[in-house]
């Protein structure tokens, strides 16, 4: 089946600690997106790639970094330079990479970051 | 800079009943696109309905239809027959047609009481 993991499902950091999250796609999307969601908020994006080898930060990428080596895969560290880390990450593909056109985006099931 | 405002925090129903979800955006964009995503207690977010911005014909999806008034910017989600699996928080979002960025509102909790 395709579709979109993300893991692990819960994470704990302690304070000053960086993290990784994983978020891998076997739908060949070329375009990926992270967000993050704070309790009873909207989603805010923090970084998206539309291609390999490209990103562009979002509206809160402070603290955040991606990588995108594999059309599969757009792992999130969150450093210990966010200040807030503790809410709910959002990973998400659809199919327009540089060529862009409206399509929906898929989400994954998310991870839940607690800093301890 | 687009916006995407939802002014129902929490919304309930009865089951068998319609309601309907408001949403209004912001954009001088005139090419753009539209969506209502559910987020039920899994968490997990499901696209609704999407509406082309170009298209004046209002979308449905089975129990599911908007309300597309774009001189007002105007964005509302009617669910007909509510059933108990409509509970959730459901989200309008605008699409930049450039870059394919979402935009989500604050979010409505709708809750389907039997």
């Amino acid at each position: 089946d395709g579709g979109i993991t993300q893991s692990p499902k819960y994470l704990f950091r302690k304070e000053g600690q960086n993290v990784t999250l994983s978020c891998e796609q076997n739908l060949n999307h070329d375009a990926m997106y992270w967000y993050r969601q704070d309790p009873g908020q909207g989603l805010r994006l923090i970084y998206y790639s539309q291609i390999v080898n490209d990103f562009q930060k979002g509206d809160i990428a402070e603290g955040y970094s991606v990588s995108r080596e594999k059309k599969e895969s757009f792992p999130l560290t969150v450093t210990s330079a966010q200040k807030n880390p503790t809410a709910f990450y959002l990973c998400a593909s659809s199919i327009p990479g540089l060529f862009s056109s409206y399509n929906e985006q898929f989400f994954g099931p998310g991870t839940r970051l607690t800093v301890l | 800079a687009q916006t995407v405002t939802q002014s129902q925090p929490e919304m309930s129903v009865q089951e068998a009943e319609t309601v309907t979800l408001s949403c209004t955006y912001d954009t001088s964009e005139s090419n753009y696109y539209l969506f209502w995503y559910k987020q039920p207690p899994s968490r997990q977010m499901i696209l609704v309905i999407r509406q082309e911005a170009y298209k004046q014909q209002n979308a449905t999806e089975n129990r599911f239809s908007v309300n597309f008034q774009k001189a007002a910017k105007s964005f509302s989600l009617k669910i007909s027959d509510s059933q108990l699996g409509d509970t959730a928080m459901y989200f309008c979002a605008f699409m930049n047609s450039n870059t394919g960025k979402l935009i989500f509102g604050q979010g409505t909790t709708l809750q389907v009481k039997p």
